[in-house]
């Protein structure tokens, strides 16, 4: 199974500030198809989660351009700029190049 | 607006079964994979199963192999879990969820939370 292994595990930020969580996997997540199939997702507090970024660096529908995702191969990072209140949850990475799906630990982002 | 609601959880004893159910509306049921999710209390995310369009393929992982079963009836716009040999390790809030692309979980439900106790 490919193992994600998300950095830090918590995180302070002030509001209006930027901050950025780190994805790594155990393997490539390039397909044989040519895509790279590592998505981030927010469960805010007493929520499900949410699909924020698929595909690396595609932001879902409706979501802030203040959320980018980057990377390749093994690395792949989510940065949030300009911390607003909503934004406060659990980050999680996860990958969907082979089965089983596989997903970080998570990341939990707080106000400083 | 898409909308996944679940049902059918509750608790029950270790050995036994339950069967989780899923209403989809919002969008074209039978164009999609759907899958299961579930995430143990003040724990992270882990697949349970997913199910092609049409229901002839389905995929687990190992630690649910054997015992959870995965169907939907696209005329009625549902997906079905069916969960048995419970352990204490299944407790856990099952979330329903679109596979858009085939790769990723694009909308989630609002879970349904299963608790295997004696």
């Amino acid at each position: 199974d490919v193992v994600m292994t998300q950095t830090p595990v918590s995180l302070s930020v002030s509001l209006g500030g930027q901050v950025s969580i780190s994805c790594r996997s155990s393997q490539s997540l390039v397909h044989n198809n040519g895509n790279t199939y590592l998505s981030w997702y927010l469960q805010k507090p007493g929520q499900s989660p949410q699909l924020l970024i698929y595909k690396v660096s595609n932001r879902f529908s409706g979501i802030s351009d203040r959320f980018s995702g980057s990377g390749s191969g093994t690395d792949f990072t989510l940065k949030i700029s300009r911390v607003e209140p909503d934004d406060l949850g659990v980050y999680y990475c996860g990958q969907g190049t082979q089965y089983p799906d596989t997903f970080g630990a998570g990341t939990k982002l707080e106000l400083k | 607006e898409v909308q996944l609601v679940e049902s059918g959880g509750g608790l029950v004893q270790p050995g036994r079964s339950l069967k989780l159910s899923c209403a989809a509306s919002g969008f074209t049921f039978s164009n999609y994979y759907m899958a299961w999710v579930r995430q143990a209390p003040k724990k992270g995310l882990e697949w349970v199963a997913t199910i092609s369009t049409s229901g002839s393929r389905t995929y687990y992982p190992d630690s649910v192999k054997g015992r959870f079963t995965i169907s939907r009836d696209n005329a009625k716009s549902s997906l079905y879990l069916q969960m048995n040999s419970l352990k204490s390790e299944d407790t856990a809030t099952y979330y329903c969820a679109r596979r858009d692309g085939y790769n990723w979980f694009a909308y989630w439900g609002q879970g349904t939370l299963v608790t295997v106790s004696s």
